[in-house]
Protein backbone atom coordinates (compact mmCIF):
# COMPACT_ATOMS: atom_id res chain seq x y z
CA UNK A 1 0.00 0.00 0.00
CA UNK A 2 1.33 2.90 -1.18
CA UNK A 3 1.35 6.00 1.71
CA UNK A 4 -0.12 8.50 -0.16
CA UNK A 5 -2.80 7.62 -2.53
CA UNK A 6 -4.53 10.17 -5.23
CA UNK A 7 -6.46 9.14 -8.25
CA UNK A 8 -4.71 10.29 -11.37
CA UNK A 9 -7.29 11.06 -13.59
CA UNK A 10 -7.59 12.33 -16.16
CA UNK A 11 -10.57 14.48 -14.96
CA UNK A 12 -11.92 16.93 -17.70
CA UNK A 13 -14.32 19.78 -16.51
CA UNK A 14 -16.36 22.50 -18.35
CA UNK A 15 -15.07 26.31 -18.02
CA UNK A 16 -16.67 27.69 -14.34
CA UNK A 17 -17.24 24.19 -13.44
CA UNK A 18 -15.74 23.35 -9.46
CA UNK A 19 -12.66 20.67 -9.72
CA UNK A 20 -12.56 18.25 -6.84
CA UNK A 21 -9.19 16.67 -5.80
CA UNK A 22 -8.38 14.65 -3.03
CA UNK A 23 -5.48 12.11 -1.75
CA UNK A 24 -6.13 9.74 1.09
CA UNK A 25 -3.23 8.84 3.68
CA UNK A 26 -1.83 6.18 5.39
CA UNK A 27 0.75 7.02 8.41
CA UNK A 28 -1.10 9.63 10.24
CA UNK A 29 2.17 11.24 11.72
CA UNK A 30 1.99 13.42 8.94
CA UNK A 31 1.98 16.75 9.79
CA UNK A 32 1.94 19.14 7.32
CA UNK A 33 0.01 18.55 4.09
CA UNK A 34 0.18 20.83 0.85
CA UNK A 35 -1.30 20.75 -2.93
CA UNK A 36 1.49 21.59 -6.07
CA UNK A 37 0.42 22.33 -9.53
CA UNK A 38 2.66 21.50 -12.25
CA UNK A 39 2.27 22.55 -15.47
CA UNK A 40 3.75 20.49 -18.34
CA UNK A 41 7.60 20.44 -18.66
CA UNK A 42 8.22 22.68 -15.46
CA UNK A 43 8.58 22.18 -11.83
CA UNK A 44 5.62 22.01 -9.34
CA UNK A 45 4.39 24.79 -8.31
CA UNK A 46 3.03 25.47 -4.27
CA UNK A 47 -0.46 26.10 -4.43
CA UNK A 48 -1.81 25.32 -0.66
CA UNK A 49 -0.13 24.67 2.72
CA UNK A 50 -1.34 23.60 5.81
CA UNK A 51 -0.64 21.74 9.24
CA UNK A 52 -4.12 21.52 10.80
CA UNK A 53 -7.42 20.18 10.39
CA UNK A 54 -9.47 22.06 8.71
CA UNK A 55 -10.04 24.59 5.77
CA UNK A 56 -8.10 26.71 4.47
CA UNK A 57 -8.87 29.31 1.18
CA UNK A 58 -6.94 31.45 -1.01
CA UNK A 59 -8.57 32.66 -4.04
CA UNK A 60 -10.24 30.17 -6.12
CA UNK A 61 -8.73 27.91 -3.78
CA UNK A 62 -10.11 25.70 -0.89
CA UNK A 63 -7.78 23.08 1.12
CA UNK A 64 -9.34 20.78 3.35
CA UNK A 65 -7.62 18.24 5.95
CA UNK A 66 -9.50 15.90 7.62
CA UNK A 67 -6.76 14.04 10.36
CA UNK A 68 -9.00 11.82 11.53
CA UNK A 69 -10.26 10.44 8.20
CA UNK A 70 -6.77 10.68 7.02
CA UNK A 71 -8.44 12.32 3.58
CA UNK A 72 -6.91 15.60 2.01
CA UNK A 73 -8.92 17.80 -0.76
CA UNK A 74 -8.30 20.54 -3.10
CA UNK A 75 -11.15 22.16 -4.72
CA UNK A 76 -10.90 25.10 -7.73
CA UNK A 77 -13.90 26.88 -7.82
CA UNK A 78 -14.69 29.01 -11.14
CA UNK A 79 -12.40 27.02 -13.24
CA UNK A 80 -10.31 28.60 -15.88
CA UNK A 81 -8.44 27.30 -18.81
CA UNK A 82 -5.48 27.96 -17.37
CA UNK A 83 -5.83 25.78 -14.34
CA UNK A 84 -5.09 22.84 -16.60
CA UNK A 85 -2.60 20.83 -15.13
CA UNK A 86 -1.63 18.35 -13.33
CA UNK A 87 -2.17 18.30 -9.73
CA UNK A 88 0.17 16.99 -6.66
CA UNK A 89 -0.81 16.57 -3.00
CA UNK A 90 2.10 16.49 -0.66
CA UNK A 91 2.64 15.14 2.89
CA UNK A 92 5.60 15.46 5.20
CA UNK A 93 6.39 14.52 9.07
CA UNK A 94 8.40 16.97 10.80
CA UNK A 95 11.33 16.59 8.23
CA UNK A 96 10.51 18.46 5.18
CA UNK A 97 11.06 15.44 3.22
CA UNK A 98 7.91 15.58 0.88
CA UNK A 99 5.66 12.07 0.09
CA UNK A 100 3.81 12.98 -3.14
CA UNK A 101 0.46 11.31 -4.50
CA UNK A 102 0.67 10.12 -8.23
CA UNK A 103 -0.90 13.71 -9.31
CA UNK A 104 -4.36 14.18 -11.33
CA UNK A 105 -3.92 15.35 -14.49
CA UNK A 106 -7.12 18.51 -14.97
CA UNK A 107 -8.07 19.42 -18.12
CA UNK A 108 -10.71 22.50 -18.26
CA UNK A 109 -12.38 22.79 -21.28
CA UNK A 110 -13.14 26.66 -22.65
CA UNK B 1 9.99 31.96 -2.43
CA UNK B 2 14.10 31.49 -3.64
CA UNK B 3 14.04 31.76 -7.31
CA UNK B 4 15.64 28.05 -8.23
CA UNK B 5 17.61 27.42 -12.02
CA UNK B 6 19.16 24.15 -12.52
CA UNK B 7 21.52 23.05 -15.59
CA UNK B 8 20.94 21.58 -17.81
CA UNK B 9 17.39 22.05 -18.70
CA UNK B 10 17.51 18.25 -20.54
CA UNK B 11 19.98 16.17 -22.24
CA UNK B 12 20.09 13.18 -23.97
CA UNK B 13 22.95 10.43 -22.90
CA UNK B 14 24.35 6.86 -24.02
CA UNK B 15 24.03 3.89 -21.57
CA UNK B 16 27.01 3.48 -19.59
CA UNK B 17 27.87 7.47 -19.14
CA UNK B 18 27.47 9.92 -16.36
CA UNK B 19 25.94 13.22 -15.89
CA UNK B 20 25.92 15.96 -13.64
CA UNK B 21 23.37 17.96 -12.77
CA UNK B 22 23.84 21.37 -10.95
CA UNK B 23 20.73 23.35 -9.07
CA UNK B 24 22.09 26.87 -8.32
CA UNK B 25 19.55 28.99 -5.63
CA UNK B 26 19.45 32.87 -5.29
CA UNK B 27 19.55 33.00 -1.62
CA UNK B 28 20.86 31.04 1.33
CA UNK B 29 18.87 27.92 2.05
CA UNK B 30 19.68 25.71 4.68
CA UNK B 31 17.76 22.53 3.35
CA UNK B 32 18.06 20.76 0.10
CA UNK B 33 16.32 17.99 -1.67
CA UNK B 34 17.07 15.96 -4.84
CA UNK B 35 13.35 14.07 -6.55
CA UNK B 36 13.05 12.21 -9.42
CA UNK B 37 9.67 11.99 -10.99
CA UNK B 38 9.63 8.56 -13.47
CA UNK B 39 8.01 8.88 -16.26
CA UNK B 40 4.05 9.25 -15.96
CA UNK B 41 4.98 8.53 -12.56
CA UNK B 42 4.71 11.58 -9.22
CA UNK B 43 7.95 12.80 -7.17
CA UNK B 44 10.34 9.98 -5.33
CA UNK B 45 12.65 11.68 -2.65
CA UNK B 46 16.28 10.68 -3.83
CA UNK B 47 18.37 12.64 -0.78
CA UNK B 48 18.84 15.34 1.21
CA UNK B 49 21.59 17.32 -0.02
CA UNK B 50 23.97 18.49 3.35
CA UNK B 51 26.25 21.26 3.27
CA UNK B 52 29.49 20.51 4.33
CA UNK B 53 28.82 16.66 4.44
CA UNK B 54 28.06 13.75 2.75
CA UNK B 55 23.95 13.64 1.33
CA UNK B 56 21.44 11.40 3.24
CA UNK B 57 19.81 8.77 1.08
CA UNK B 58 16.38 7.38 0.61
CA UNK B 59 15.81 3.33 0.72
CA UNK B 60 16.57 2.46 -2.52
CA UNK B 61 19.18 5.20 -3.41
CA UNK B 62 22.82 5.06 -2.96
CA UNK B 63 25.83 7.31 -3.02
CA UNK B 64 27.84 5.15 -5.64
CA UNK B 65 25.00 5.39 -8.62
CA UNK B 66 23.80 9.12 -7.42
CA UNK B 67 26.73 11.40 -5.79
CA UNK B 68 25.43 14.89 -4.50
CA UNK B 69 27.94 17.53 -3.49
CA UNK B 70 27.10 20.69 -1.66
CA UNK B 71 29.88 22.76 -1.39
CA UNK B 72 27.73 25.73 -0.14
CA UNK B 73 24.28 27.22 0.78
CA UNK B 74 23.41 27.94 -2.31
CA UNK B 75 24.25 25.46 -5.09
CA UNK B 76 24.50 21.69 -5.08
CA UNK B 77 24.76 18.56 -7.52
CA UNK B 78 23.48 15.45 -8.64
CA UNK B 79 25.17 13.06 -10.44
CA UNK B 80 23.47 10.04 -12.10
CA UNK B 81 26.17 7.80 -12.58
CA UNK B 82 26.48 4.60 -15.50
CA UNK B 83 23.36 5.52 -16.56
CA UNK B 84 20.64 2.74 -18.17
CA UNK B 85 17.29 3.88 -19.78
CA UNK B 86 15.72 2.78 -16.51
CA UNK B 87 17.40 6.00 -15.41
CA UNK B 88 15.20 7.89 -17.84
CA UNK B 89 13.50 10.88 -16.10
CA UNK B 90 13.05 14.34 -14.47
CA UNK B 91 15.29 15.16 -11.54
CA UNK B 92 14.12 18.02 -9.71
CA UNK B 93 15.99 20.10 -6.79
CA UNK B 94 14.17 21.37 -3.89
CA UNK B 95 14.66 23.89 -1.12
CA UNK B 96 12.81 25.08 1.83
CA UNK B 97 12.60 28.67 2.07
CA UNK B 98 10.35 31.40 3.05
CA UNK B 99 8.34 32.54 6.08
CA UNK B 100 6.32 29.31 6.58
CA UNK B 101 9.67 27.47 5.40
CA UNK B 102 7.45 25.63 2.63
CA UNK B 103 9.03 23.75 -0.20
CA UNK B 104 10.16 25.32 -3.83
CA UNK B 105 11.06 22.94 -6.90
CA UNK B 106 13.09 23.94 -9.56
CA UNK B 107 12.19 23.86 -13.22
CA UNK B 108 14.00 20.07 -13.22
CA UNK B 109 16.51 18.05 -15.66
CA UNK B 110 14.83 15.96 -18.16
CA UNK B 111 16.99 13.11 -18.65
CA UNK B 112 16.72 10.39 -21.96
CA UNK B 113 19.39 7.74 -21.84
CA UNK B 114 19.52 5.70 -25.04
Amino acid sequence: QKEVEQDPGPLSVPEGAIVSLNCTYSNSAFQYFMWYRQYSRKGPELLMYTYSSGNKEDGRFTAQVDKSSKYISLFIRDSQPSDSATYLCALSLNDYKLSFGAGTTVTVRA
Amino acid sequence: SAVISQKPSRDICQRGTSLTIQCQVDSQVTMMFWYRQQPGQSLTLIATANQGSEATYESGFVIDKFPISRPNLTFSTLTVSNMSPEDSSIYLCSVVGGIQETQYFGPGTRLLVL
